[in-house]
């Protein structure tokens, strides 16, 4: 079983529109939660960290389970610059991060 | 203030042959990790070193080796090529549990 697993999509939907995705992960004994946004053929970057609170930047809310070892992420308000790929990623410990497949978005006017 | 930087952007290479990836953290920041990312997969853990000494070390051939310098950038080193090496290899370096990526070297192995 993989460690960290993603619908890949595509989500396509068009400007304006709200938009959610989960990932699982396997190991409880993960630590810390992030989303990163990736851009095609360019570096991922943080877009957030995730608490168990749930907490929201902008537009953006995610969502911890642990319960259920779940993380979510909801985009509101669609922009065409959110189209990406956005890389769920759990830290187990100090120095290994685990990142799933991803899921792309697409936004489209 | 400068980000992570990589060398070389791109690189070709035939099987068998040998390559080194470069890596300049950000300033003050004393550890680096590398990582692989294949085509429509996820970067997948390498190693990662703190203090010019190996940390961690994901599920990777000993083929695969890397270092740390004194003024904390870092080399990989990739022995013996195949085919499945090529990927986008990233660099993160990090001071706290944030890691930041840098653009990473394109390998295309032929």
């Amino acid at each position: 079983r993989k460690e960290v697993e993603q619908d890949p999509g595509p989500f396509n939907v068009p400007e304006g529109a709200t938009v959610a995705f989960n990932c699982t992960y396997s190991n409880s004994a993960s630590q810390s939660f992030f989303w990163y946004r990736q851009d095609c053929r360019k570096e991922p970057k943080l877009l957030m960290s995730v608490y168990s609170s749930g907490n929201e930047d902008g537009r953006f809310t995610a969502q911890l389970n642990r319960a259920s070892q779940y993380i979510s992420l909801l985009i509101r308000d669609s922009k065409l610059s959110d189209s990406a790929t956005y890389l769920c990623v759990v830290d187990l410990n100090d120095y290994k991060l685990s990142f799933g497949a991803g899921t792309t978005v697409t936004v489209r006017a | 203030d400068a980000g992570v930087t990589q060398s070389p952007t791109h690189l070709i290479k035939t099987r068998g042959q040998h390559v080194t990836l470069r890596c300049s953290p950000i300033s003050g920041h004393k550890s680096v990790s590398w990582y692989q990312q294949v085509l429509g997969q996820g970067p997948q853990f390498i190693f990662q070193y703190y203090e010019k000494e190996e940390r961690g070390r994901g599920n990777f051939p000993d083929r695969f080796s890397a270092r740390q310098f004194p003024n904390y950038s870092s080399e990989l080193n990739v022995n013996a090529l195949l085919l499945g090496d090529s990927a986008l290899y990233l660099c993160a370096s990090s001071s706290t549990a944030q890691q930041y990526f840098g653009p990473g070297t394109r390998l295309t192995v032929t």
